[in-house]
Parts: structure tokens; C-alpha cells; sequence
């Protein structure tokens, strides 16, 4: 079974600076990988997708990168704002749909 | 533009009482799904639908039933709810295959059994 995981479970950093949210998962076998943003009391937001044939996806700060081989994908913000502050989840799309348990960012002001 | 829209928003129910939620969409997607989203597991699949009048079991169905009897409506029952399913349930739905197509989720529904 896939497992997928998702270290540090919890993050701190002022604002401004860039930061890296990590992923990792036991599976190369997977069709993509997905980010989701989950803000306090509400669902998930996707942020990106990344097929898997694809190395990176980019919207505005945000860059997920993918290393099928290795098992990994990171998501880079850049110039981080509190704004950002939620809980990033990744998930992997194989014969089943898995999720990570997330990481909680906070930016702080 | 609502997206998908679930409710209750909370509900709070006693050992062995019954309940029904409620999932809608409005953007004519075929898919739809309901998770349960515990601290420490992540979301994990309950059943799902492809189309109007189809379901299929996911990753943890037992103690739930659903129903598409319409396409923009998919409604999750407990028939006797257990301490064990409390949670916070969330519906998403997606136009294709989730596995290729990205999903839009609920705000989700709280839910405690006493």
C-alpha cells in the first residue's frame, strides 16, 4: 500500500522568507501528485498538479517539483506572507488516491 | 459560484441515532466522493460515485450507505452512528477521474457521536 508522508509536521517562519514543505511517498508508480491547501474549518483548495511525466508545476510563488524515482516532491513558496498560513497536503494519484497527513505553516508577521 | 456545498455544518448525535448528509454540486461534474478526515490519518475515501445512480465502496465504508439519485446530489447516511465515526466529513467532486483530475472540496460537516 502506498504510504505517503509528509516531515516536518508543523512549521514556523517569518514572514518573507522562502521556504520548502517536503513530500515523500513508497510508490513510484503513481499517474500525478497533487497540493492542497486546507485553511482552518474549511476543505481543501487544490494548488497544483503535477503529472507524472512532469518535473515541476508553477502558479505565482508557488513551485512543486516531482522525483518519481526517489519518491519525493517538494512544494517551494517564495516570499512568504501570513497569508499563507494553513496546512499543505499532498496527495499521490495511483491505483488509489492517498494522502498525506499534511504540514501546518505558520507565518509570522 | 458555490461549488460544492455541504450540510449540516455541524451536527452533534447520540450512540446508535441516524443522520444524513448532504453533498451538492453545480458545476455538472460526473464524480463525486466522501472522506473522513481524522487527526493523524489524513483523508481517507468512504465511497464514491462516478455518475447519477452509481456508487461504489472506497477505503473505509463500513457503517455508511450513499445514494446519487441525482447527479448534482450525493448524500452520505449513518445508520447508527458509533463514537468511532466521529469526525469531519467532507464531499468533493471532480469532472473526470480523480486520479487525473483535481478535485473541488467542501467546507465539510463536523460531526460527534456521543
Amino acid at each position: 500500500k502506498q504510504e505517503v508522508t509528509q516531515i516536518p509536521a508543523a512549521l514556523s517562519v517569518p514572514e518573507g522568507e522562502n521556504l520548502v514543505l517536503n513530500c515523500s511517498f513508497t510508490d513510484s508508480a503513481i499517474y500525478n501528485l497533487q497540493w492542497f491547501r486546507q485553511d482552518p474549518g474549511k476543505g481543501l483548495t487544490s494548488l497544483l498538479l503535477i503529472q507524472s511525466s512532469q518535473r515541476e508545476q508553477t502558479s505565482g510563488r508557488l513551485n512543486a517539483s516531482l522525483d518519481k524515482s526517489s519518491g519525493r516532491s517538494t512544494l517551494y513558496i517564495a516570499a512568504s506572507q501570513p497569508g499563507d498560513s494553513a496546512t499543505y497536503l499532498c496527495a499521490v494519484a495511483g491505483n488509489q488516491f492517498y494522502f498525506g497527513t499534511g504540514t501546518s505553516l505558520t507565518v509570522i508577521p | 459560484n458555490a461549488g460544492v456545498t455541504q450540510t449540516p455544518k455541524f451536527r452533534v448525535l447520540k450512540t446508535g441515532q441516524s443522520m444524513t448528509l448532504l453533498c451538492a454540486q453545480d458545476m455538472n461534474h460526473e464524480y463525486m466522493y466522501w472522506y473522513r478526515q481524522d487527526p493523524g490519518m489524513g483523508l481517507r475515501l468512504i465511497h464514491y460515485s462516478v455518475g447519477e445512480g452509481t456508487t461504489a465502496k472506497g477505503e473505509v465504508p463500513d457503517g455508511y450507505n450513499v445514494s446519487r439519485l441525482k447527479k448534482q446530489n450525493f448524500l452520505l447516511g449513518l445508520e447508527s452512528a458509533a463514537p468511532s465515526q466521529t469526525s469531519v466529513y467532507f464531499c468533493a467532486s471532480s469532472y473526470g477521474d480523480r486520479l487525473v483530475q483535481p478535485q473541488h472540496f467542501g467546507d465539510g460537516t463536523r460531526l460527534s457521536i456521543l
